[in-house]
């Protein structure tokens, strides 16, 4: 069935230092991939997304990679901020089915 | 532009009970949907509302069901609540027709907590 696996589920960095967040979706029909952060004890919120004709989206510190024959998608974070610690989501959904398959989670440290 | 609201913050039930959360979409947004999101798990989607019509449902037993309103706020209702139902439970909202393959703005959730 429909499965989005995201690694590492806790990572901790040195402030300044990159993260990066990655994703293996089942569906090879997924077309959309977006990021979302939570942090403690407030919304989803989105923080970038990609879709299947585009390899690779950068905004500002934060940039997303897509290899859809490898059904792999990438979060990457530079030069990290004490105010990116938070839990971390990647999603796919494909077509007009108003449903999207979230991976577990990683959750962020960055350590000042 | 005032954002995705929920009623009520938290919510206690006893097991067997039945509970109606709520939500107001964004002004504009006709899609309404609904997570689970319970302790150290990822978001499990549940329901889509679009234009007052139900589109799709995750995997969920019949005892969640919800409703959209004319004005496109929507109600989620669950049923015979089990243990189990305590999460939280969050609501989004997204522009008409494009389930899902969009921004979407989630709201501050339901923590619903059953005993």
């Amino acid at each position: 069935g429909e499965n989005v696996e995201q690694h590492p589920s806790t990572l901790s960095v040195q402030e300044g230092d990159s993260a990066v967040i990655k994703c293996t979706y089942s569906d090879s029909a997924s077309n959309y991939f977006p990021w979302y952060k939570q942090e403690l004890g407030k919304r989803p919120q989105l923080i970038i997304d990609i879709r299947s004709n585009v390899g690779e989206k950068k905004d500002q510190r934060i940039a997303v990679t897509l290899n859809k024959t490898a059904k792999h998608f990438s979060l990457h974070i530079t030069e990290t901020q004490p105010e990116d610690s938070a839990v971390y989501f990647c999603a796919a959904s494909r077509g007009n089915t108003g449903k999207l398959i979230f991976g577990q989670g990683t959750t962020l440290q960055v350590k000042p | 532009e005032a954002g995705v609201t929920q009623s009520p913050t938290h919510l206690i039930k006893t097991r067997g009970q039945q509970a109606t959360l709520r939500c107001s979409p964004i002004s504009g947004h006709t899609s309404v949907y609904w997570y689970q999101q319970a302790l150290g798990l990822g978001l499990q989607f549940l329901l889509w509302y679009d234009e007052g019509e139900e589109r799709n449902r995750g995997n969920f037993p019949p005892r969640f069901s919800g409703r959209q309103f004319p004005n496109y706020s929507s109600e989620l209702n669950v049923n015979a609540l089990e243990l189990e139902d305590s999460a939280l439970y969050l609501c989004a909202s997204s522009p008409t027709g494009l389930g899902g393959n969009s921004p979407l703005h989630f709201g501050n959730g339901t923590r619903l907590t059953v005993t």
